[in-house]
């Protein structure tokens, strides 16, 4: 149990157009579900904690116009990078948290690799 | 801020050799502490947690123990397998609520070797 999925688990985009990453609980309910972004060779950085039917919470330093996390249902978060440029070229990976509260720790997605060119 | 500092890596060991990953943390109040584990490919998976001062996590041939004396959680196994190879995080959490965040260490490769 407790599997967080993503897709695309890979995406190339040009310089200046959108992508869209979803994050899905398949066999649980999140009512909260966290963005982070992973550099080569270093640790994950949050980004954002995302609410379901709620604005998400951004990190300080996170652009939220850059980002946009909606969170509409409680499986489904979506990452929509903006105007991507190379410097958001990077690994976004997303976790959630059992609604039934049970504890603190997070179940991962697979990442998503997102290079921009 | 909370902190989690991590022993340099990467780390290369021979197969069925001792592990030891070192892990220190800063915070207030009364965290609670992880290991995660990412497999080259996936994701991060939870390898282990403790809860509270003196708590010992295990799994999978690992464990840590919650040393508040010297803020430490440092992951130990007895006999690495080539299996193990893999990306180490130590992490904490405040149990601050439903947006509890987890604050993450550097990371640690581990390399095992037949």
């Amino acid at each position: 149990g407790a599997v967080v999925s993503q897709h695309p688990s890979w995406v190339i985009c040009k310089s200046g157009t959108s992508v869209k990453i979803e994050c899905r609980s398949l066999d649980f309910q999140a009512t909260t579900m966290f963005w982070y972004r992973q550099f080569p060779k270093q640790s994950l950085m949050l980004m954002a904690t995302s609410n379901e039917g709620s604005k998400a919470t951004y990190e300080q330093g996170v652009e939220k116009d850059k980002f946009l996390i909606n969170h509409a249902s409680l499986t489904l978060s979506t990452l929509t990078v903006t105007s991507a440029h190379p410097e958001d070229s990077s690994f976004y990976i997303c976790s959630a948290r059992d609604l039934s509260g049970r504890a603190v720790e997070q179940y991962f997605g697979p990442g998503t690799r997102l290079t921009v060119t | 801020g909370d902190s989690v500092t991590q022993m340099e890596g990467p780390v290369t060991l021979s197969e069925e050799a001792f592990l030891t990953i070192n892990c220190t943390y800063t915070a207030t109040g009364y965290p609670s502490l992880f290991w995660y584990v990412q497999y080259p490919g996936e994701g991060l998976q939870l390898l282990l947690k403790a809860t509270k001062a003196d708590d010992k996590g295990s799994n999978k041939g690992f464990e840590a123990t919650y040393r508040k004396e010297t803020t430490s959680f440092h992951l130990e196994k007895g006999s690495v397998q080539v299996s193990d190879s893999a990306v180490y995080f130590c992490a904490l959490s405040k149990m601050a609520g439903a947006n509890s965040k987890l604050t993450f260490g550097k990371g640690i490769t581990l390399s095992v070797r037949p």
